[in-house]
């Protein structure tokens, strides 16, 4: 079946330092998955962070970006320097607008050090 | 304010019993979802919807049907409860483009 598999958290960074936490994919039912990174806050709702529905293109939001690459399935996050605010768990998701089909992956909890 | 709202909020079941976990959205969302989440395992599709009257197999559907009434009400069936579907249910709605994604807080169910 379809399935998602990104880093085990929780993951610690510093403040200012960079971060990728990977994310890589398959689609056995899903022609033309369409990829996304949510973030929830700490006492907050899922928000959708940024997406890709093409493979090749990169999506951006927030200071952090992801790559869809369809020949190693992967769709990482990345953030050149991230901030105490960035504290969140992110969860990586494909879907398929045709079916309305919306897979998750586990969830990365970030924790940033100041 | 965006709304999925779920019932039981909790549930304890025997083996061999039928179970209806319930959910309601008044986000006017076509597409609504059935997830479980275990440890280790993270959330879990078990049955979707896009829109009334329609229901799809999830990634582990087997043990579980799902019925969706009208646009705001989905609901997750299990006919002969098994102590493997202890688990913690969401339900989820969403807008076709999967920008707006709210869930239900959860239910816990316990099949003794």
């Amino acid at each position: 079946g379809d399935s998602v598999t990104q880093t085990e958290g929780p993951v610690t960074v510093s403040e200012s330092e960079s971060l990728i936490i990977n994310c890589t994919y398959s689609a056995t039912s899903i022609a033309y998955p369409n990829l996304f990174w949510y973030v929830r806050y700490p006492g907050e709702g899922l928000q959708l962070l940024l997406k890709v529905i093409t493979a090749g293109q990169k999506g951006s939001s927030r200071g952090f970006e992801a790559t869809y690459n369809k020949e190693t399935t992967s769709f990482h996050l990345q953030k050149a320097s991230v901030q105490e605010s960035d504290s969140a768990v992110y969860y990586c998701a494909l879907g398929d607008y045709n079916q309305g089909k919306l897979i998750f992956g586990q969830g990365t909890k970030l924790s940033i050090k100041p | 304010e965006a709304a999925v709202t779920q019932s039981p909020r909790n549930k304890v079941a025997v083996t061999g019993g039928k179970v209806t976990l319930s959910c309601n959205q008044t986000n006017n969302h076509n597409n609504m979802y059935w997830y479980r989440q275990d440890t280790g395992h993270g959330l879990r599709l078990i049955h979707y919807s896009y829109g009334a009257g329609s229901t799809e197999k999830g990634d582990i559907p087997d043990g579980y049907k799902a019925s969706r009434p009208s646009q705001e009400n989905f609901s997750l069936i299990l006919e002969l409860a098994t102590p493997s579907q202890t688990s913690v249910y969401f339900c989820a709605s969403g807008d076709r483009q999967h920008t707006e994604v709210f869930f239900g807080k959860g239910t816990r169910l316990t099949v003794v």
